[in-house]
């Protein structure tokens, strides 16, 4: 069965550190896809990244990097000199291939202090 | 333009009132989820339906049905509703069914119901 664990509930750095969100995955299946959403103070469901599970190519967007590696099953999620707008609560999600769900984790709330 | 919108965005009523949820995405998707989120932010997947047909209805009391009248809406209507429906409801879609292609999914900004 697929799972996603976050293990970080909440995480706070000062602002302009670097920081790490992990997300480990469960699947048993080959083909599968990961996911990163944000959700800020104001309540949305922001949509940041998908990646497949044949492509461990690593991804920068900006301030933003993810670690994809299935030897450990991760994706993790960091960002370099982080900002007060960063702060949020992050959801990593997994989706196999065959199957209708997305499976979201827990969530890791960020607080990014001033 | 809203992608994914949903009303109302706040919902309070009282013990076994029944009450109804609108979800509208005008992204031309063919799938689209309800997601409810408990007050520990987590996220549970309740129905998807793709092209109108219900392809996901996980263990949801059936005071809960979703209803699709086109493949561009999926109203949630909650009958009986009990204290612990209180919670933050997302709708969402995504261009194809999961499992075919795993499209991200686009979510509308919630629906707070608070049963009281």
């Amino acid at each position: 069965a697929q799972k996603v664990t976050q293990a970080q509930t909440e995480i706070s750095v000062v602002e302009k550190e670097d920081v790490t969100l992990d997300c480990v995955y469960e699947t048993r299946d080959t083909t599968y896809y990961l996911f990163w959403y944000k959700q800020p103070p104001s309540g949305e469901l922001v949509f940041l990244i998908r990646r497949n599970s044949f492509d461990e190519q690593n991804e920068i967007s900006g301030r933003y990097s993810w670690n994809f590696q299935k030897s450990t099953s991760s994706f993790n999620f960091t960002i370099t000199a982080s900002q007060v707008v960063d702060s949020a609560v992050y959801f990593c999600a997994l989706s196999e291939a065959g199957d209708d769900k997305i499976i979201f984790g827990k969530g890791t709330r960020l607080h990014i202090l001033p | 333009d809203t992608a994914v919108s949903q009303t109302p965005k706040y919902l309070v009523t009282q013990m076994g009132n029944d009450k109804s949820i609108k979800c509208e995405q005008n992204l031309g998707h063919d799938t689209m989820y309800w997601y409810k989120q408990d007050s520990k932010k987590f996220l549970k997947i309740m129905f998807s339906y793709n092209n109108k047909e219900l392809i996901i209805n996980e263990t949801v009391p059936n005071r809960f049905s979703p209803k699709s009248p086109d493949k561009a809406h999926l109203n949630l209507h909650i009958n009986s509703l009990e204290l612990g429906d209180s919670a933050v409801y997302f709708c969402a879609s995504s261009h194809q069914r999961q499992g075919s292609y795993n499209s991200p999914l686009h979510f509308g900004n919630g629906t707070r119901l608070t049963v009281t």
